[in-house]
């Protein structure tokens, strides 16, 4: 079965500390991820794609298919950085993304 | 560009009453559709997509529904709200699923 864990529902970090989100995810193939960042009160947004190797305010993630994982990485971590942040799995055979639970970040000063 | 627009931005509405949430999208043309709902602590729980005119499939046996009478507008309905229904409801648009979504500002709904 399709499915993306996201093992912490909230990961606190002092400003200037790295940080990681952790993702795993199970599927039998070659799947796209993504990272998807909520804002406090502002709409949903895709953070970032696996196939597209950014860098987004500088956040990274890789695609480990040994491990199934795909965390996302800042070496040091901004106040404005405090989000809800998805993990977000496209198994090419439908229409639907399958979400993780999602991981509240929040940047302690 | 593509954009989408969603509103209500927020509703109270009484238990009973009916239920109407619209999203468009602007920019682009055979859009797949989703209406989600997103719960604090749970996550986004898909409701129901649309991958074309008409075309409506149910993620959840639930006490809304959806329809797409046109291209580029997905509507979720009520008949009769439920306490239940209360929630934060996001219309997103794909132009497949390989790129991603791209998601409404959201409707925060209150049955009282």
């Amino acid at each position: 079965a399709q499915r993306v864990t996201q093992p912490e529902k909230l990961l606190s970090v002092f400003k200037g500390a790295p940080v990681e989100l952790k993702c795993n995810y199970s599927y039998s193939g070659s799947p796209e991820l993504f990272w998807y960042v909520q804002y406090s009160r502002q709409r949903l947004q895709l953070l970032l794609r696996h196939i597209s190797r950014e860098s987004i305010k500088g956040f990274t993630a890789d695609l480990n298919k040994g491990e199934t994982s795909f965390h996302l990485k800042k070496p040091f971590a901004q106040e404005e950085d405090s989000a809800m942040y998805y993990c977000a799995l496209s198994g090419r055979s439908n229409y639907q993304l399958i979400w993780g639970a999602g991981t509240k970040l929040i940047i302690k000063p | 560009s593509q954009t989408i627009h969603q509103w209500p931005a927020t509703l109270v509405q009484p238990v009973g009453s009916p239920l109407s949430l619209e999203c468009t999208v602007e920019g682009t043309s055979n859009p797949n559709l989703y209406w989600y709902r997103q719960a604090a602590g749970r996550g986004l729980q898909l409701l129901f997509y649309s991958v074309g005119i008409g075309q409506i499939s149910s993620e959840v046996p639930q006490n809304l529904s959806a329809s797409r009478p046109q291209d580029r507008q997905f509507i979720l309905s009520s008949k009769k709200l439920l306490l239940s229904d209360s929630g934060f409801y996001l219309c997103a648009w794909s132009e497949g699923v390989d790129y991603g979504y791209t998601f409404g500002s959201g409707t925060r709904l209150t049955v009282v």
